[in-house]
């Protein structure tokens, strides 16, 4: 198993340009979730799903958008990246009903 | 006052010292206490979970959980050089997977 992947792990981009980060699970997770994390600031959420068809907001949504087509995949879309969103981020997934979460590599995004 | 918080460290300590992180917490609704560790440019793994009060030993680590003080602990005992990492707190309503709040980290430096 790949267990969980993100793509890109790096990506500069310039403020308002767009993009969407990848996240794919071959664990048959039903919940798959966005965090970012800023320095002193830990892991906050962005969105999440339940499974495929269901998503939801979390902490921090605002200038992100997600979908949930399949189970495996949960793609992040940043719409007009802004230099606030300047972060690294990190999917996760688990089995509904457990909250050991796995977490992919992450992704280092700069927005100049 | 942030809902978790913990000392950013950095924490140096010498190999087989006894390591002792800490976490504070507010909301006395949470019931599920989580240990990841996070090494450098990686996703964080999960470390130790516990349920409500109580002490949870793995090996050399030891999770304790205090809810009548809001405060969860954890320690390292015989610190090994690969200990060296960010260890994150996180604490959960329940046990859907959802709800997580982390805490923002401490880094441990174990040197040989």
């Amino acid at each position: 198993n790949a267990g969980v992947t993100q793509t890109p792990k790096f990506q500069v981009l310039k403020t308002g340009q767009s993009m969407t980060l990848q996240c794919a699970q071959d664990m048959n997770h039903e919940y798959m979730s966005w965090y970012r994390q800023d320095p002193g600031m830990g892991l906050r959420l962005i969105h999440y799903s339940v499974g495929a068809g269901i998503t939801d907001q979390g902490e921090v949504p605002n200038g992100y958008n997600v979908s949930r087509s399949t189970t495996e995949d949960f793609p992040l879309r940043l719409l007009s990246a802004a230099p606030s969103q300047t972060s690294v981020y990190f999917c996760a997934s688990s089995y509904t009903g457990s909250n050991e979460q796995f977490f992919g590599p992450g992704t280092r995004l700069t927005v100049l | 006052q942030k809902e978790v918080e913990q000392d950013p460290g950095p924490l140096s300590v010498p190999e087989g010292a006894i390591v002792s992180l800490n976490c504070t917490y507010s909301n006395s609704a949470f019931q599920y206490f989580m240990w990841y560790r996070q090494y450098s440019r990686k996703g964080p793994e999960l470390l130790m979970y516990t349920y409500s009060s109580g002490n949870k030993e793995d090996g050399r680590f030891t999770a304790q959980v205090d809810k009548s003080s809001k405060y969860i602990s954890l320690f390292i005992r015989d610190s090994q050089p690969s200990d060296s990492a960010t260890y994150l707190c996180a604490m959960s309503l329940d046990n859907y997977g959802q709800n997580f709040v982390f805490g923002p980290g401490t880094r441990l430096s174990v040197l040989p």
